[in-house]
């Protein structure tokens, strides 16, 4: 059981140069997210899916797409990476809203990425 | 908009102390989360606290949660040079797709 894989896990890009980050689960979880996370600062919320086929806008979403064509698989596109970009992003999954069940959101080791 | 603070975001402090991470959150939530964090790796889930009142004990290390006053700490106690992390509280919230909000972190170093 692998859990919450990310890759790659380092690149660096290019100031206009696209990439996609992979983060691929298969503990069967409905829900499935991007972070990314700067330095001296918590994690901030990209884009998230609430299903297979659903994505919707976190708190920093612009410059980025994402897909989730398959329940297991959550892409993280660059379409045109900017120096801004360059962070440690995380992807992160949960089997879905359950108030009583203390569900556990799984996090990924992380990909760091540098635009230069 | 929900935000969640920390406080404090630096904390030194000697082995065998006792001290208290404190995070606030702004609107209700249904959960909330603490986070244990090194240099250059993912996040270690540390507790879950589910309802108020809620106290979450292992090893050195309590969280609790009051939902009237939106805050929860997360108590050191004895504290050893093993510790020294950063340490983030993440607020849940059902109705946006169990999305997380963190806080800052505070970033602990325990001296010998």
């Amino acid at each position: 059981n692998a859990g919450v894989t990310q890759t790659p896990k380092f690149r660096v890009l290019k100031t206009g140069q696209s990439m996609t980050l992979l983060c691929a689960q298969d503990m069967n979880h409905e829900y499935m997210y991007w972070y990314r996370q700067d330095p001296g600062m918590g994690l901030r919320l990209i884009h998230y899916s609430v299903g297979e086929g659903t994505t919707a806008k976190g708190e920093v979403p612009d410059g980025y797409n994402v897909s989730r064509l398959k329940k297991q698989n959550f892409l993280l596109g660059l379409e045109s990476a900017a120096p801004s970009q360059t962070s440690v992003y995380f992807c992160a999954s949960t089997p879905g809203p359950a108030l009583h069940s203390g569900n556990t959101i799984y996090f990924g080791e992380g990909s760091w990425l540098t635009v230069v | 908009e929900l935000k969640v603070e920390q406080n404090p975001l630096f904390l030194s402090m000697q082995e065998g102390k006792n001290y208290t991470i404190y995070c606030n959150y702004s609107t209700t939530s249904d959960r909330l989360y603490w986070y244990r964090q090194d240099p250059g790796k993912s996040l270690e889930s540390l507790f879950v606290l589910l309802s108020n009142g809620a106290v979450k004990q292992e090893g050195r290390l309590m969280a609790s949660l009051d939902t009237k006053a939106r805050l929860s700490t997360l108590h050191i106690t004895a504290a050893v040079h093993d510790l020294s992390a950063t340490y983030f509280c993440a607020v849940e919230r059902k109705t946006s797709g169990s999305r997380l909000t963190f806080g800052e972190g505070t970033q602990l170093t325990v001296n010998p």
